[in-house]
């Protein structure tokens, strides 16, 4: 059981690249969640899902885009980089439910320049 | 609106004195409260969450929580630190009514445990 697992673990993009950050999670949550972590910032939410094939917006989620085909997999798509992507990225899931709690990966560092 | 504010963005500690980071919300309904602990480049790890029932939570690694209604607040305590608790420690809220789950962080305090 690997709980939930995100790639790259690092990457440097150029500005206006684009990219897709992998979330994969091995223990059948409904809920998957990304979040950005800046420095001092907390983590803020971007997209969630409820399911497969439903996803919606969170706190920021301004170039980006998401996509939940399966219940195992929640990648996030940046189209067009922007310095201010520069953050870590976090995918957590769990079983839903407002008590649930939420399982983290272990992250994803991307730096654009 | 939902918030987290966590007054201290460092906590020092000598090893083997209590410790407490602090926590206080605001939710527009009941809450659930978590914390959770962030090593070096690693992910969040959940500690403890205070659902319903008795106000003081217990956690992994020694830790628990007291939730206290009347001032809004989810301090977490552990009565010995080490210096393996040198983390940053994250806050979070949840309203009870919400079926997203989503959570709502506070920015974190670094805690550092001297030897």
């Amino acid at each position: 059981n690997a709980g939930v697992t995100q790639t790259p673990k690092f990457r440097i993009l150029k500005i206006g690249q684009s990219m897709t950050l992998q979330c994969t999670q091995d223990m059948n949550h409904n809920y998957m969640y990304w979040y950005r972590q800046d420095p001092g910032m907390g983590l803020k939410l971007i997209y969630y899902s409820v399911g497969a094939g439903i996803t919606d917006k969170g706190e920021v989620p301004n170039g980006y885009n998401v996509s939940r085909s399966t219940t195992e997999d929640f990648p996030l798509r940046l189209e067009l980089a922007a310095p201010s992507q520069t953050s870590v990225y976090f995918c957590a899931s769990s079983w839903g439910g407002s008590d649930e709690t939420q399982y983290f990966g272990p992250g994803t560092r991307l730096l654009v320049l | 609106a939902q918030s987290v504010a966590q007054p201290e963005d460092q906590v020092n500690v000598a090893e083997g004195n209590p410790l407490t980071v602090k926590c206080t919300y605001s939710v527009s309904g009941n809450p659930y409260l978590f914390w959770y602990v962030q090593y070096p480049n690693r992910g969040l790890q959940f500690l403890l969450k205070y659902i319903t029932g008795d106000n003081l939570v217990k956690g992994s690694y020694g830790f628990e929580a007291e939730f206290n209604k009347s001032q809004t607040s989810f301090h977490l305590k552990k009565p010995s630190a080490l210096v393996s608790d040198s983390a940053l420690y994250f806050c979070a809220v949840r309203d009870r009514g919400s079926t997203l789950g989503r959570l709502y962080f506070g920015r974190g305090t670094q805690l550092t445990v001297w030897p």
